[in-house]
């Protein structure tokens, strides 16, 4: 059982389209991230979320983390060809602070 | 400021050989982690370095081992490679200290025959 479910897995969309995708589990986090990983590329940092409730915004990317902070959503207004990528949650936790990652949402936007 | 640096970028080896994978950490970071990342999946923690001390191992064998620096770069080692063992390998380096943003690399593509 993955600790963090993201969900969809993949999503294909037009450009100009808006959409959706949620990181959800049933611990509760003191923070999340958000990164974005593109084809040959690590992970890049996106947002932290802290507080339950949260909304966050980077130009047309809408983050917000769940009252109980269990579970984050990060929403995209208008996605453009260049928000293609793999959308992670995470979390820091262990005596390293180590990330535990989601399996990711695989986004593909079609110009 | 430099980013992470990671080589090689594509490697491939045979089951039962070694492989060593470098990381330059980005200036002023102290700490170094590796990640493996298989197809489809979201990067699973190895182990993570700071001041050339193992700070913290996941769920990997000890045929999985590593080395930091003085200079804080870092080697992430694999004896008796398998073929599950073919995977992104991502080294994320940060300052010292809890909840310092980690900074990824770019990440060695490792393909076992």
């Amino acid at each position: 059982t993955q600790l963090l479910e993201q969900s969809p897995q993949f999503l294909s969309i037009q450009e100009g389209e808006n959409l959706t995708v949620y990181c959800n589990s049933s611990s509760v986090f003191s923070s999340l991230q958000w990164y974005r990983q593109e084809p040959g590329e690590g992970p890049v940092l996106l947002v932290t979320v802290v507080t339950g409730g949260e909304v966050k915004k980077l130009k047309r990317l809408t983050f917000q983390f769940g009252d109980a902070r269990k579970d984050s959503s990060l929403h995209i207004t208008a996605a453009q060809p260049g928000d293609t990528g793999l959308y992670l949650c995470s979390i820091s936790s262990g005596s390293a602070r180590q990330l535990t990652f989601g399996s990711g949402t695989q986004l593909t936007v079609l110009p | 400021e430099t980013g992470v640096t990671q080589s090689p970028t594509h490697l491939i080896k045979t089951r039962g050989q070694q492989v060593t994978l470098r990381c330059s950490s980005q200036s002023g970071h102290n700490t170094v982690s590796w990640y493996q990342q298989a197809l489809g999946q979201g990067p699973q923690f190895i182990f993570q370095y700071y001041r050339e001390e193992e700070n913290g191992r996941g769920n990997f064998p000890p045929r999985f081992s590593g080395l930091q620096f003085p200079n804080y770069s870092s080697e992430l080692n694999v004896n008796a490679l398998e073929l599950d063992d073919s995977a992104l390998y991502l080294c994320a380096s940060s300052r010292g200290g809890s909840n310092q943003p980690q900074h990824f690399g770019d990440g060695t593509r490792l393909s076992i025959l």
